[in-house]
This record gives structure tokens, C-alpha cells and sequence, in this order.
């Protein structure tokens, strides 16, 4: 079992590009979130699905968007990235049809937004 | 929501002690507390979860503590190993949500 799956592991992309991070897992999990990593502010959320074809905003939501189309797959994207969107990227997932708080975390992707 | 945050954001361990770490919150009427373990370079893991009804809870070399009447819960790790050294995040929950604060990060020496 794979679990959650992030790519890319890393990525350098020029101030104003489109960029699209991938998240699949493969537990059924109902609910799936992104969170992002700055130094010192621990990880804060940006977005959050609680079933396939909803989402919600978390934190800090601006400048980001996901989609829901199936139960395995929330990808995220930043439309036109800028050098404030530098960070880790974690993508999460949770059973909470079980009643659970469990989230289980993908390895993340490190950008860079020159 | 769930206001929770950690006492201290360092804490060095020499190897083979127990590690203390502790954490607070705000609202009584939470019903349960959860502990992430985060290596470098790594994304956070489960380690422990405790409901509102316990007081106490072991897992594996860790024992979470609640404390309800100072709203207090802690993280306790025996014979602390190299493999320990980590960031610890006590997260609020709301909603199926977690709200991670900065954490604290645990050095181990040898």
C-alpha cells in the first residue's frame, strides 16, 4: 500500500507560471487536505475536501485552488505562482466517515518561486 | 476552534531519558487530542491519540497524559532514541480538521 502519493518531490518555477501539484492515495479516504510549511509557523491549511466533488477553504486559501473529481485524486493549483508561495507543500488524507481525526501525510513537495 | 500551543519550542534530550513535552488548550469542551512526529524532510506522522474520557494512554515507548481540569496534555517518550529527534506538533482539532501550531522540536544527544 503506497498510501499518499505527492509529485512533484520538488520543483523551481519562475514568478507567474501555472503550476498544478499532484496528491493521489490509494487508503479510500474520504477526506483529503493541503496544507502548506513555512519555517517557524508550522503547517498551516489551504484547502480541504471532506467527500469526492466538495472542497473548502482552510487558512490561508488565496492564490490556490483544488478540485475533487474522484476519491483518490486532490490536486492542487497555484494559477500564477509568486515568490510568497515558496514553501513545503503536504497533502493529507483522513477516514473521518469513521469518526476519525487521523490524517495521513504524503512526503511533500518542495517549491521554489522565483 | 481548538486554540492549542506547545510550552517550548526547543527541547534536548540526552539519549537513553525520558522526554517530557507538553502542550495547552484553550477549550474545555474538546473531546479529543492527537501527536504528529515530524522528521526531517519527512511529512508528519501519527503517533498517539487520546479521547476526553481517558486520562491516560500508552502506545510504544510513548504515553500521552490528559489533564482536563488545567487543560494541559503531554507527550511522554521513555528511553529516548536518536530516531526521536523530531519536531512534535499537538494540533488542535475542529471539524476533522487540525490546526498545527509551530511545534516543538526535539534534539537528542548522544
Amino acid at each position: 500500500i503506497a498510501g499518499i502519493t505527492q509529485a512533484p518531490t520538488s520543483q523551481i518555477l519562475a514568478a507567474g507560471r501555472r503550476m498544478t501539484l499532484r496528491c493521489t492515495q490509494d487508503m479510500r479516504h474520504n477526506a483529503m487536505y493541503w496544507y502548506r510549511q513555512d519555517l517557524g509557523l508550522g503547517l498551516r491549511l489551504i484547502h480541504y475536501s471532506n467527500t469526492a466533488g466538495t472542497t473548502g477553504k482552510g487558512e490561508v486559501p488565496d492564490g490556490y485552488s483544488v478540485s475533487r473529481a474522484n476519491t483518490d485524486d486532490f490536486p492542487l493549483t497555484l494559477a500564477s505562482a509568486v515568490p510568497s508561495q515558496t514553501s513545503v507543500y503536504f497533502c493529507a488524507s483522513s477516514m473521518t466517515s469513521q469518526g476519525g481525526y487521523i490524517q495521513y501525510f504524503g512526503a511533500g513537495t518542495r517549491l521554489s518561486v522565483l | 476552534g481548538e486554540s492549542v500551543g506547545l510550552h517550548l519550542p526547543t527541547l534536548s534530550v540526552q539519549e537513553g531519558d525520558n522526554s517530557i513535552i507538553n502542550c495547552a488548550y484553550s477549550n474545555s469542551a474538546s473531546d479529543y487530542f492527537i501527536w504528529y512526529k515530524q522528521e526531517s524532510g519527512k511529512g508528519p506522522q501519527f503517533i498517539i491519540d487520546i479521547r476526553s474520557n481517558m486520562d491516560k494512554r500508552q502506545g510504544q515507548r510513548v504515553t500521552v497524559l490528559l489533564n482536563k481540569t488545567v487543560k494541559h496534555l503531554s507527550l511522554q517518550i521513555a528511553a529516548t532514541q536518536p530516531g526521536d529527534s523530531a519536531v512534535y506538533f499537538c494540533p488542535g482539532s475542529n471539524d476533522y480538521k487540525l490546526s498545527f501550531g509551530a511545534g516543538t522540536t526535539v534534539t537528542v544527544r548522544a
